[in-house]
């Protein structure tokens, strides 16, 4: 997987409490982004980071925050957990901007009940 | 707001046959049109990719087709194998490095 470890891989939790999602990269890429994927709607984007503490929203930005204090560390926060945010989530990163290839890491399935 | 179609949701086509997945596309200014394979609990991987300027691009039994007038692009799979049983999504890219990723088509490979 490129070099990218995602923790935790599985969580359950229950509505309403805060839960944080952390990427990890050892490749010094530039890039780096939060996916969440659903069935019917492929990879949608929630947030990317284009450098340390440069961050953009994306697609499904809302109910979701990152930070990006270090480059080899992207967090993912769930402010206030809902059941819709059950998903499975995907770090991507990259090396420049552009057209160029985005290297996903293996997943965290989070279940909000 | 979906900005690139994929079909077919899913597929099954018999070992050596060929495999076809359809994507369009909305945006004039996408110029990047890579496809990602994605097994069960994996995260996806690049397959294979092509710009605007070409027509057609092979690598192995890989074949991206793009029609820019159309505003459609394709993934042909030849000698289609069970290795290949997998999830497949296309996906866009302009400016800023942002994909979006079609819905995604699971095809299967019988023997």
């Amino acid at each position: 997987d490129a070099g990218i470890t995602q923790s935790p891989r599985h969580k359950v939790t229950e509505t309403g409490t805060p839960v944080t999602l952390r990427c990890h990269q050892t490749e010094n890429h530039r890039y780096m982004y939060w996916y969440r994927q659903d069935p019917g709607h492929g990879l949608r984007l929630i947030h990317y980071s284009y450098g340390v503490k440069d961050t953009d929203k994306g697609e499904v930005s809302d109910g979701y925050s990152v930070s990006r204090s270090k480059t080899e560390d992207f967090l993912l926060t769930l402010e206030s957990a809902t059941s819709s945010q059950t998903s499975v989530y995907f770090c991507a990163i990259s090396l420049t901007s552009g057209n160029n290839e985005q290297f996903f890491g293996p997943g965290t399935r989070l279940t909000v009940l | 707001q979906q900005q690139v179609k994929q079909s077919p949701q899913s597929l099954i086509v018999q070992k050596g046959g060929i495999s076809i997945i359809n994507c369009a596309y909305e945006n004039t200014a996408f110029d990047y049109f890579p496809w990602y394979q994605q097994f069960p609990g994996k995260g996806p991987a690049l397959l294979i990719a092509i710009r605007p300027d070409v027509s057609e691009k092979k690598e192995g039994r890989f074949t991206i087709s793009f029609n820019k007038s159309a505003k459609q692009f394709s993934l042909h799979i030849m000698d289609s194998q069970p290795g290949d049983s997998a999830t497949y999504f296309c996906a866009s890219t302009g400016t800023a490095s942002k994909l979006t990723f079609g819905t995604g088509t699971r095809l299967q490979v019988t023997l």
